[in-house]
């Protein structure tokens, strides 16, 4: 299994710019969701979805969208870039394991915006 | 508001040495509490999940407890290896399985 694959893993955007960043996994997770990690701060939920054709927002969603078409896709879409954009981004899939989800993530996708 | 704070911010050992992380958090309702390792420049792993009523749990040389009383946890780290080099990340989750992450703490393990 290749886990969660995330792709391009390094983007550099002018302001104004949209762009997709692709995240896929071979897991079967139904779980989905998409975060941000900025320095200082914790990992912040972008948005998520609990199975195809579900999505929902997270803690910081405006300026991107998503969709859900397949269990294995679930692409991350910029809608018009800003600086305020500039981050790590990491995907990750999740499954019931018990009592908790169990989270695996992707390798992540560094994007500049200038 | 739910909070996860971590300490130290950072720290420096030597290989060899052990090492112990602290995480205080204000989540309730309390679901589960767990450590990820971030390596630099890759995505966090899991290294231990902890319901309510586990108050401690090992993964090799790692070993998480957890006080849901006093509303603690540890990672302690035994004869740290230079591999340990990484941020380490306390999350909590509440009753909805919503995460709120630690800031972590960022280890360097010099030989």
């Amino acid at each position: 299994n290749a886990g969660v694959t995330q792709t391009p893993k390094f983007q550099v955007l002018k302001t104004g710019q949209s762009m997709t960043l692709q995240c896929a996994q071979d897991m079967n997770h139904e779980y989905m969701s998409w975060y941000r990690q900025d320095p200082g701060m914790g990992l912040r939920l972008i948005h998520y979805s609990v199975g195809a054709g579900i999505t929902d927002q997270g803690e910081v969603p405006n300026g991107y969208n998503v969709s859900r078409s397949t269990t294995e896709d679930f692409p991350l879409r910029l809608l018009s870039a800003a600086p305020s954009q500039t981050s790590v981004y990491f995907c990750a899939s999740s499954y019931l394991a018990g009592l908790a989800y169990e989270q695996y993530f992707g390798p992540g996708t560094r994007l500049t915006v200038t | 508001k739910n909070q996860v704070e971590q300490s130290p911010q950072s720290l420096i050992i030597l290989e060899g040495k052990n090492c112990t992380l602290q995480c205080n958090y204000t989540v309730s309702p309390f679901s589960n509490l767990r450590w990820y390792k971030q390596d630099t420049g890759r995505g966090p792993v899991s290294l231990t999940i902890m319901t309510f009523s586990e108050n401690t749990k090992s993964n090799g040389r790692y070993t998480a407890t957890l006080d849901a009383d006093t509303k603690q946890s540890s990672l302690h780290i035994t004869a740290s290896q230079l591999s340990d080099s990484a941020s380490y990340i306390c999350v909590v989750s509440d009753d909805t399985d919503k995460l709120i992450f630690g800031t972590g703490t960022r280890l360097q393990v010099f030989p």
